[in-house]
């Protein structure tokens, strides 16, 4: 079944540490892969995308991802974490049609 | 340019009622997606429209459909609602829709059944 998978429900990090947030997917090929970000009353707002090539990937707001095919894994991750970055962080990854994860809430303590 | 609206943004229905929820894409957009976004199952996918035809569906049953008219709004429509309805619904809308273009998210309708 295609599916992903983000195994950490909650994460606190104090500001100016680094975070690493999780994803795994399983699907039959490589799928597309994306990380949103969801605030408060807010809707989705997409961080960075993989379709294939250079496995580290670039994205808005100092974040980052690498793509590991030999884990089906998909981390998210940011050097320096700001209080601003407090919010809900979704993976999603597929082709015709999108399987998000379940999210990982985010907290960022002063 | 203006961003995906829904409206309405808070609904508060009862079980056995029907209802309706609307999508106004970006201009110049022609793929409109629903997805329900629950606290347990997260977000899963509806459907998407793409030039007002049914183009993926995801495995909801047969009492959420959805239309999307020639000028690319989309409306989704839930019958018979259920207490387990209760959800954020979220639309999305892209240039194509395939996965090479964006989506960009609206801010969902909160539907909350009695």
């Amino acid at each position: 079944a295609q599916s992903v998978t983000q195994p950490d429900i909650h994460i606190t990090v104090s500001e100016g540490a680094s975070l690493e947030l999780r994803c795994n997917y399983s699907y039959g090929a490589t799928p597309y892969l994306f990380w949103y970000v969801q605030s408060p009353g807010q809707g989705l707002q997409l961080l960075l995308k993989y379709f294939s090539g250079d496995t580290l990937v670039q994205g808005i707001k100092g974040f980052e991802a690498e793509f590991k095919r030999s884990q089906s894994s998909f981390n998210l991750r940011k050097p320096s974490v700001h209080w601003s970055d407090a919010a809900e962080y979704f993976c999603a990854g597929g082709r015709a049609q999108f399987y998000f994860g379940t999210g990982t809430s985010l907290t960022v303590i002063p | 340019k203006a961003g995906v609206t829904q409206t309405p943004r808070y609904l508060i229905k009862t079980r056995g009622q029907q209802v309706t929820l609307s999508c106004s894409p970006i201009s110049g957009h022609r793929s409109v997606s629903w997805y329900q976004q629950t606290p347990g199952q997260g977000l899963q996918f509806l459907f998407e429209y793409f030039s007002e035809t049914q183009r993926n569906k995801g495995n909801f049953p047969g009492r959420f459909s959805g239309r999307q008219f020639s000028n690319s709004r989309s409306e989704m429509n839930v019958s018979t609602l259920e207490l387990g309805d209760s959800a954020l619904y979220l639309c999305a809308s892209s240039l194509q829709g395939d996965p090479y273009n964006e989506q960009f998210f609206g801010p969902g309708t909160r539907l909350t059944v009695l």
